[in-house]
């Protein structure tokens, strides 16, 4: 397929244990997002990639949570010691280049600590 | 304030009338304005976007109307359907260095009754 993909697509895990989840962008596609939806909220931006660094952070909501791209593609976004308050949608997305405005979603992780 | 407001929060529409949902923003930076549409289990896609030096802009059954001087934006769609019934999401965009923020409305869930 051509669009966001990201993995797993559910996560159940228990309070304290670290979790991954992954994000395979549209090829091509130099700038990635990270963002969290909680029930029935909006979205909420977490970090922003171009190629690999990071230049914008300002949304992750604490040090448990990081991010990291690798080869200007894929990405993983971590979250470490999981707290109940985690417990959202994480959503990928990715846009093609500086000129481009849309970003084009994947289906979400759905995480749920218990 | 770089805020987004949107309203209403939830809207029910009978099949064939007209769905209304508008914005307002406070930044003049915004030059980009969005609307996505997300159905339950899926990422946010890109609906109809509109850039500030035009009022209108119609594709099929949607409509956005612009009101630079108000600072507010609505989306409008005609006609609407039981397959419209999903979360709208209102954005507006404005360039940050290599990077096109993107400041999201909370969202309104819009059911059509058949």
């Amino acid at each position: 397929g051509a669009g966001v993909s990201q993995s797993p697509s559910n996560k159940v895990t228990e309070k304290g244990k670290d979790v991954e989840l992954r994000c395979d962008p549209i090829s091509g596609h130099t700038a990635l997002y990270w963002y969290r939806q909680s029930l029935g909220q909006g979205l909420e931006f977490l970090i922003y990639f171009q190629g690999n660094s990071a230049p914008d952070k300002s949304g992750l909501p604490s040090d448990r949570f990081s991010a990291e791209r690798t080869g200007g593609s894929v990405s993983t976004l971590t979250i470490q010691r999981t707290q109940q308050e985690d417990s959202a949608v994480y959503l990928c997305a990715s846009r093609l280049g500086r000129s481009q405005e849309t970003q084009y979603f994947g289906p979400g992780t759905r995480l749920l600590v218990l | 304030q770089q805020q987004v407001k949107q309203s209403p929060q939830s809207l029910i529409v009978q099949k064939g009338g007209i769905s209304i949902i508008n914005c307002a923003y406070e930044n003049t930076a915004f030059d980009y304005f969005p609307w996505y549409q997300q159905f339950p289990g899926k990422g946010p896609a890109l609906l109809i976007a509109i850039r500030p030096d035009v009022s209108e802009k119609k594709e099929g059954r949607f409509t956005i109307s612009f009101n630079k001087s108000a600072k507010q934006f609505s989306l409008h769609i005609m006609d609407s359907q039981p397959g419209d019934s999903a979360t709208y999401f209102c954005a507006a965009s404005f360039p940050a260095g290599n990077n096109r923020k993107l400041i999201w409305g909370l969202g309104t869930s819009l059911a059509v009754n058949p």
